[in-house]
């Protein structure tokens, strides 16, 4: 059973352009949460999402950021017009319900540098 | 909203040594509370969880603790190794919505000398 992929596992970009992270859950896993982890810092809640539905966004910047997990494919975090302040690394994590206390199992991550 | 404090931020132990993690939180409905081990450049995986009706856990060399009442958990690991060196984060998990969406600390960076 593959483990949660995300890619790039790097990312570059300049001011402006814009960054698109994707996430493979778990097979069977049909929720996503998306996070951001700064340098000597925590992980920051973005976004939660189910197939379709975005059901918690209330860590996720309100202008340039957007995140979808469709039908069919990989769930995308979007960040438009990125600045250097959105330098980080992104990781996303499933889990296969979301009843209370379920574990989170983390991909690698997508490091972004905005140059 | 939940709000997880965690110290200390970097801990520095001989190998063989215990060494003590230790998170408070805010939200007295939070019940779940995960340990993640991250090594440098990689994922944080989870190491130890406990629920809220269960005061204490263990496995091989680490345990976690559990105060509901003063709202304060502890990861224990014993027996340290170098392999042992990382960051350690807590989170308490946050009833948001309907769904339980963590709040992590700040984490530990954990030093293992040989």
């Amino acid at each position: 059973n593959a483990g949660v992929m995300q890619n790039p596992r790097h990312l570059v970009r300049r001011r402006g352009q814009e960054a698109r992270l994707r996430c493979s859950p778990m097979k069977g896993h049909s929720h996503v949460y998306w996070y951001r982890q700064l340098p000597e810092e925590g992980l920051k809640f973005m976004v939660y999402l189910q197939k379709e539905n975005i059901i918690d966004e209330s860590g996720m910047p309100k202008e340039r950021f957007s995140a979808e997990f469709p039908k069919e494919g990989p769930s995308i975090l979007r960040i438009q017009q990125v600045v250097r302040g959105d330098s980080a690394a992104y990781f996303c994590a499933s889990s296969p319900t979301d009843r209370r206390g379920e574990t989170q199992y983390f991909g690698p991550g997508t490091r972004l540098l905005v140059l | 909203g939940e709000n997880v404090e965690q110290h200390p931020s970097t801990l520095s132990v001989q190998e063989g040594d215990s060494a003590v993690i230790k998170c408070t939180y805010s939200d007295s409905a939070s019940n779940y509370f995960p340990w993640y081990k991250q090594e440098l450049g990689k994922r944080p995986q989870l190491i130890i969880d406990i629920r809220s009706n269960v005061g204490e856990k263990k496995d091989q060399r680490i345990a976690v603790t559990l105060n509901k009442t003063a709202k304060h958990f502890s990861l224990h690991i014993t027996e340290t190794q170098p392999e042992d060196s990382a960051v350690y984060f807590c989170a308490a998990s946050f009833a948001s919505g309907g769904s339980y969406i963590p709040t992590f600390g700040r984490g530990t960076s954990l030093i293992v000398h040989p």
